[in-house]
């Protein structure tokens, strides 16, 4: 079974540039969710979808961010305008039970 | 948001059981206690979870007392490869969602 997948590994742009990642979550996972992990900080949620609806987005640190999941399958998050605050380590995490997120690698994005 | 304190980090040989504790004094009546292990470069993975005493499965075993205010993950007969860092994580729900609360986790480090 695949795991979770994300792209892509590694963005590297501009300040006020847009950047766009993508998260494959497990199939048949009807929850999803977005983590970030900014330098030398601790992870934090983001947002949970459940199926294409927004369950909780909480975590959303602004409105540069805009996470859709259209049709209940992968997930984009973008980011526009970039800032330099936002560089950080981008996770994508899916289940089928609320409890158990299986993560994926994560998008290392670096604003410059 | 209240979270979870655990040691920064513990050395151990090789073969030798690990206990981890954490604290978490304010822990909601619906959280479940839950351990993530985390690898350089890769996103954590999901090692077990619990609500009060003891859950074992073929990775951990893990303690949660009557108080539920502190947990023990129990790796037996560690190996090099279980050198990572590991988080005990507070799941707040409701309504639906759960966010998972990391903090800073602790770095176990094997060695022969």
């Amino acid at each position: 079974e695949a795991g979770v997948t994300q792209f892509p590994s590694h963005s590297v742009i501009e300040k006020g540039q847009t950047v766009t990642l993508r998260c494959d979550p497990i199939s048949g996972h009807d929850n999803l969710y977005w983590y970030r992990r900014v330098m030398g900080k601790e992870i934090k949620f983001l947002l949970h979808f459940v199926k294409e609806s927004k369950q909780d987005e909480s975590g959303m640190p602004n409105n540069r961010f805009l996470a859709e999941r259209t049709g209940g399958t992968y997930s984009t998050l973008k980011v526009q305008p970039a800032e330099l605050e936002d560089s950080g380590v981008y996770f994508c995490a899916s289940s089928q039970e609320l409890y158990e997120q299986y993560f994926g690698p994560g998008t290392r994005l670096t604003v410059t | 948001l209240a979270k979870t304190t655990q040691p920064i980090s513990m050395d151990s040989y090789e073969g030798q059981e690990v206990n981890i504790t954490c604290s978490h004094n304010n822990i909601a009546t619906n959280d479940y206690i839950t351990w993530y292990q985390q690898f350089p470069s890769q996103g954590p993975r999901f090692i077990i979870q619990g609500y009060k005493t003891k859950v074992t499965n073929e990775v951990a075993s893990l303690f949660i007392p009557a108080d539920r205010k502190s947990s023990t993950l129990s790796l037996p007969r560690v190996s090099l490869s279980d050198t990572a860092v590991y988080y005990c994580l507070r799941g707040e729900g409701g309504a639906g969602s759960y966010q998972l609360t990391f903090g800073k986790g602790t770095k176990l480090s094997v060695i022969p």
